[in-house]
């Protein structure tokens, strides 16, 4: 069935730690998004891809990086976590196709003592 | 730059309401329109989708119309039940492809 994964649901972690949150996708997609959710606030755009190799940054400047190497792979690094990065962290796709519908996955809950 | 906003913030209503939900945003020059549904904790649910080129879309009991010329959106739920409580989401399309926001609705519908 096609679908979008984010992994880990939920993760505590300490500042300092690198973390890498992973977000695939079977829906053969070019096009992937991460955003943003603070508790009871907005969702913003942090990063994007059109399609293997290419990432660009978003409206909201986030510490974090992207890479796309596979293109059902857009997995999301914080080299130093710190508690500021705690949120929600929401990964979306849409396909080529123009109709651009946007399905997004469950969702990352990270929190940064 | 686009901004998205909803009226109204929350919304209680008892169960067998029709409802009405606004949206609007700043810059007319969007690619499509999409209203999600969000509850406590979880991703997003795409409910419906609006091209640029539409003027409403229907699924089940949701209907969404669009004004792109005025900047309006609405959501009418009709019938509304316990299970519609959440936070419904009206997002727009621009240039990039990628979503523009708005800060929501929370949905409580009373049994």
């Amino acid at each position: 069935e096609a679908d979008i994964y984010q992994t880990p649901r939920y993760l505590v972690i300490g500042t300092g730690k690198k973390i890498t949150l992973e977000c695939s996708q079977t829906m053969g997609h070019d096009k992937m998004y991460w955003y943003q959710q603070d508790p009871g606030m907005e969702l913003h755009l942090i990063h994007y891809s059109y399609g293997v190799n290419s990432t660009e940054k978003g409206d909201l400047s986030s510490e974090s990086t992207v890479s796309r190497i596979r293109t059902e792979h857009f997995p999301l690094t914080l080299e130093s976590a710190r508690p500021s990065h705690t949120s929600q962290y929401l990964c979306a796709s849409s396909g080529s196709s123009g109709a651009d519908e946007q399905f997004f996955g469950p969702g990352t809950r990270l929190t940064v003592l | 730059k686009q901004e998205v906003t909803q009226i109204p913030a929350a919304l209680s209503v008892p169960e067998g309401e029709n409802l009405v939900l606004n949206c609007s945003f700043t810059d007319s020059a969007i690619y499509n329109l999409q209203w999600f549904r969000q509850d406590p904790g979880k991703g997003l649910t795409s409910l419906l989708l609006i091209q640029s080129s539409q003027r409403e879309q229907t699924s089940g009991r949701l209907n969404a119309s669009l004004d792109k010329s005025s900047g309006r959106s609405t959501l009418y739920i009709a019938a509304s039940q316990p299970g519609d409580s959440a936070t419904y989401l009206c997002a727009v399309t621009t240039g990039r492809r990628a979503l523009t926001f708005g800060s929501g609705t929370r949905l409580q519908v009373q049994p």
